[in-house]
């Protein structure tokens, strides 16, 4: 069966500017969470989505946000870029049973 | 709260070499506990788990065992191959209730590099 879907891979942007990632979970998992990863800092948690809600979130300021629709898929949205924000954003689905999360290949953000 | 400590890398080896990759854990509770392997350009993919203690995960001939008297998972291997390169991630999954929720806590990753 299909993985974790995330689109787009690669993105650039500038300074200011908005961001939205998409991500489609394995069919059936209704959890979705989303993951920065950056050189210095690791990988860190972001949010994690249920049927629709957030139910977990991480340490980031408000300019991150995401939202789940119906069909468990999830977009999360970076506002008023900066620099620091530049990290592969990683999204993971899961069954909310074992806490085992699958991930997809990530979308790149670059901010010049 | 949760955390995670791996050992420094890089880790370099000749192949069929036997690794050890440390990873020792600070937790409230029974968390589970996984090592997520991301090889260049890709996601994390899920190498192995144990979801309680003295279980021992494996997988493709790695194992680590979940030893709470001494909170660690230590990732090991009899014989590594080149293709065995890549980014290695210890995590554990907390049971705390609501602030669980699709939260892993990850080491900060070692990069293992495997010479022919």
């Amino acid at each position: 069966k299909a993985g974790v879907t995330q689109t787009p891979r690669y993105l650039i942007k500038t300074r200011g500017q908005q961001v939205t990632l998409s991500c489609s979970p394995i069919s059936g998992h209704r959890s979705v969470s989303w993951y920065q990863q950056t050189p210095g800092q690791g990988l860190q948690f972001l949010f994690e989505y249920f049927s629709e809600t957030q139910r977990n979130k991480g340490n980031f300021p408000g300019r991150f946000s995401g939202r789940q629709f119906s069909n468990s898929r999830s977009e999360m949205n970076v506002s008023t870029l900066e620099l620091g924000d530049s990290a592969l954003y990683l999204c993971a689905s899961s069954l909310d049973i074992t806490g085992e999360l699958f991930f997809g290949e990530g979308s790149r953000l670059t901010v010049l | 709260g949760d955390s995670v400590t791996q050992m420094e890398g890089p880790v370099t080896l000749s192949e069929e070499a036997f690794l050890t990759i440390n990873c020792t854990y600070t937790a409230t509770g029974y968390p589970s506990l996984f090592w997520y392997v991301q090889y260049p350009g890709e996601g994390l993919q899920l190498l192995l788990k144990a979801t309680k203690a003295d279980d021992k995960g494996s997988n493709k001939g790695f194992e680590a065992t979940y030893r709470k008297e001494t909170t660690s998972f230590h990732l090991e291997k009899g014989s590594v191959q080149v293709s065995d390169s890549a980014v290695y991630f210890c995590a554990l999954s907390g049971n705390a209730g609501g602030t669980s929720y699709g939260k892993l806590t990850f080491g900060q990753g070692t990069i293992l590099t495997v010479h022919p």
